[in-house]
């Protein structure tokens, strides 16, 4: 079945430093891919996605690029702030077998702190 | 907007008790999912619906019911609550449920059984 593993936290920074969280998938189909990030006391919301191979997602200064050789999907900032200590989550939604209806299968999410 | 509220927020049961979450997206959505969130597992989707009346089982659905009995709720039930159910629940929410869809998440149920 489809997995998603994601590199072991936490993570610490200081601000203004370089930010990589590794992600890797398998899939039988041709998956959609997905950050998304939960900020302390709610619930998550999407930070980006990437729907085809090579895509690249980005957004508040994130992005991530769909690498279909290298089955990945990391997720990266070049210089990270306070206000994104968060937990991060990569997710595929796979259309094998037809419609997947938007399921969504998560890694099991890192934790990012940033420190001033 | 509301996006999706989710209701209760936080709930002890004693083992064996039964309960029920709400969630309600104001956004038309017709597809809606129930995640279940522990540590070190990421989400992992319990039930899910395609519409209005209909619910199908995702990847963990021992112990929980759902109904879609109108299209902007969505409802999780415990029968008899186990302490192996104590986890944060989300709810999420999508237009039309494709892979490519955005899903919308509830800000979670915080669950203890004792």
């Amino acid at each position: 079945g489809d997995s998603v593993t994601q590199m072991e936290g936490p993570v610490t920074l200081s601000e203004e430093a370089f930010l990589t969280i590794n992600c890797t998938y398998t899939a039988t189909g041709y998956p959609s891919l997905f950050w998304y990030v939960q900020y302390p006391g709610e619930g998550l919301q999407l930070l980006l996605k990437a729907t085809k191979a090579d895509d690249k997602g980005s957004n508040k200064g994130f992005e991530a690029t769909y690498r279909k050789e290298t089955t990945s999907f990391h997720l990266e900032k070049g210089s990270v702030q306070v206000s994104d200590s968060a937990v991060y989550f990569c997710a595929l939604s796979d259309n094998a077998g037809g419609t997947s209806y938007g399921k969504l299968t998560f890694g099991q999410g890192t934790i990012l702190t940033v420190h001033p | 907007n509301a996006g999706v509220t989710q209701t209760p927020k936080f709930r002890v049961l004693k083992t064996g008790q039964s309960m029920t979450l709400l969630c309600a997206q104001d956004m038309n959505h017709e597809y809606m999912y129930w995640y279940r969130q522990d540590p070190g597992m990421g989400l992992r989707l319990i039930h899910y619906s395609v519409g209005e009346g209909t619910t199908a089982k995702g990847e963990v659905p021992d112990g929980y019911n759902v109904s879609r009995l109108k299209k902007q709720n969505f409802l999780l039930g415990l029968e008899s609550a186990a302490p192996s159910q104590t986890s944060v629940y989300f709810c999420a929410s999508s237009f039309l449920g494709g892979n490519t869809d955005t899903q919308y998440f509830g800000p979670g149920t915080r669950l203890t059984v004792l």
